[in-house]
């Protein structure tokens, strides 16, 4: 069984302080995929990285695959009370037809101003 | 932008009682898959489908659950008999032709409370 161990589970910080979420695992994923949730609403899907050691930067948020494609970071910097929500990881797994996603536990960011 | 659809965002219904869940997936999509996710617990993986059929399954995903994609359109879970435990959020997904990285676009869910 694939797991993926996302750390941390909450996370409340000051407006402007910088943060990093982190997604682990001892399994090989095709890609990791980082989603955002809000309360009553499905995951909406931030990035994709692929490649090991692939760095994506989305604004003021950097998402970082590790070289060996098992882990992955999830860096905002000078948070803001918009980026407070359900921030989840997820690994591809390539299927026959199609992939299946395997999904961290979530970090709950709380962004006061 | 296209998004997929699920309806009814909420079900309520009798233990033992069967119950069908509608998704519309994103339309030039082929890949359609089923997660849940249990109050307070990671989104689990069900089932993924592809050109009318199953493609894998979770453990999860036993006699009682089945999913058919009856028109070119709609894409159905269905629970027979439903338990206590079928309470859930549950999210379908779809993505698009081709193998590479696919990402998958989900539904706001339909919460399915069992009395």
């Amino acid at each position: 069984t694939q797991l993926l161990e996302q750390s941390p589970q909450f996370l409340s910080i000051q407006e402007g302080e910088n943060l990093t979420v982190y997604c682990n695992s001892s399994s090989v994923f095709s890609s990791l995929q980082w989603y955002r949730q809000e309360p009553g609403e499905g995951p909406v899907l931030l990035v994709t990285v692929v490649t090991g050691g692939e760095v994506k930067k989305l604004k003021r948020l950097t998402f970082q695959f590790g070289d060996a494609r098992k882990d992955s970071s999830l860096h905002i910097t000078a948070a803001q009370t918009g980026d407070t929500g359900l921030y989840l990881c997820a690994g591809e797994r390539k299927l026959e037809y199609g992939n299946k996603l395997v999904f961290g536990a979530g970090t709950i960011l709380r962004v006061k101003s | 932008e296209p998004e997929v659809t699920q309806t009814p965002s909420h079900q309520v219904t009798q233990m033992g009682q069967e119950v069908i869940l509608r998704c519309v997936p994103i339309s030039n999509h082929l890949y359609f898959y089923w997660y849940r996710q249990i109050l307070g617990q990671k989104v689990e993986f069900l089932v993924s489908f592809y050109n009318n059929e199953i493609s894998e399954k979770s453990e999860i995903f036993d006699d009682q659950f089945s999913v058919e994609r009856p028109d070119g359109s709609n894409f159905t879970l269905k629970i027979r008999s439903t338990k206590l435990e079928d309470s859930a959020m549950y999210f379908c997904a779809s993505s698009g032709l081709g193998q590479i990285n696919q990402p998958q676009h989900f539904g706001d869910g339909t919460r399915l409370s069992i009395l």
